[in-house]
C-alpha cells in the first residue's frame, strides 16, 4: 500500500488559499487519492477524491500531476471552520471489495483571523 | 443522509473487562471499518468487513475481534481489555463501488483503567 507524507501543521490567515500537498511516491496503478477532514471530538468527513488532472467540487479542488507521485488539496479562501485536521490516503478501491485505505497522520490546519 | 452510530461517546472499563463496542448504519453498506485513533498516531485499521460474516484483519488486529451477523451492525471486542486500549475508537461504512466515501460514526473514547 502507498505511503503517504504530507506536512503535519501549516497555518493560514482567514481568506486566503491554502494549499496541502502530499507525497505519494508509490501510488500503484489502481490507487486513487483521497482527501478527509476531521474537525475535534468528530470522526473524519470525506472531502475530495481524485484520479489524476484536476477535481473540483463545491468545497475543494485537488489537483493530480501526470506521475501522479504527489497531490495538492487546495482549499479557496479559508474561514475560521475551516480549522481541522486534513487526511491525504491512498489506495486501490478494488471493483467490489473494500480496498484498505492507510491514514497518516494528516496536516493539521490552523486558520488565524 | 447516512447515518453511523456508536453505542456509546464515552466508556470506561477496568481492566481485564471484555469490551463490546457497537457500530450501526442504515445505508445498507457492503463494508464497514473500525479504527482506533491516538495522538501522533492518526488513524489505524484495526478491523474491516466486506460482507455479513466476513472479515479482514487491518495493521493493528492484536487484542481485538470483530463480529458482524447482521448487514448494518458491526461489533468490535476487546476480549481482556489492557490500559493500552485506552483510546478513540471509530466506526465506518462505505459503499462497494469506484468512489471510497467512508462515512464515520462520533467515536466512542474508551478509557481502561
Amino acid at each position: 500500500l502507498a505511503k503517504t507524507t504530507q506536512p503535519i501543521s501549516m497555518d493560514s490567515y482567514e481568506g486566503q488559499e491554502v494549499n496541502i500537498t502530499c507525497s505519494h511516491n508509490n501510488i500503484a496503478t489502481n490507487d486513487y487519492i483521497t482527501w478527509y477532514q476531521q474537525f475535534p471530538s468528530q470522526g473524519p468527513r470525506f472531502i475530495i477524491q481524485g484520479y489524476k488532472t484536476k477535481v473540483t467540487n463545491e468545497v475543494a479542488s485537488l489537483f493530480i500531476p501526470a506521475d501522479r507521485k504527489s497531490s495538492t488539496l487546495s482549499l479557496p479562501r479559508v474561514s475560521l471552520s475551516d480549522t481541522a485536521v486534513y487526511y491525504c490516503l491512498v489506495g486501490d478501491l478494488g471493483s467490489s471489495n473494500t480496498g484498505k485505505l492507510i491514514f497518516g497522520q494528516g496536516t493539521t490546519l490552523q486558520v488565524k483571523p | 443522509d447516512v447515518k453511523v452510530t456508536q453505542s456509546s461517546r464515552y466508556l470506561v472499563k477496568r481492566t481485564g473487562e471484555k469490551v463490546f463496542l457497537e457500530c450501526v448504519q442504515d445505508m445498507d453498506h457492503e463494508n464497514m471499518f473500525w479504527y482506533r485513533q491516538d495522538p501522533g498516531l492518526g488513524l489505524r485499521l484495526i478491523y474491516f468487513s466486506y460482507d455479513v460474516k466476513m472479515k479482514e484483519k487491518g495493521d493493528i488486529p492484536e487484542g481485538y475481534s470483530v463480529s458482524r451477523e447482521k448487514k448494518e451492525r458491526f461489533s468490535l471486542i476487546l476480549e481482556s481489555a489492557s490500559t493500552n486500549q485506552t483510546s478513540m475508537y471509530l466506526c465506518a461504512s462505505r459503499p462497494t463501488g469506484i468512489r471510497d466515501e467512508q462515512y464515520f460514526g462520533p467515536g466512542t473514547r474508551l478509557t481502561v483503567t
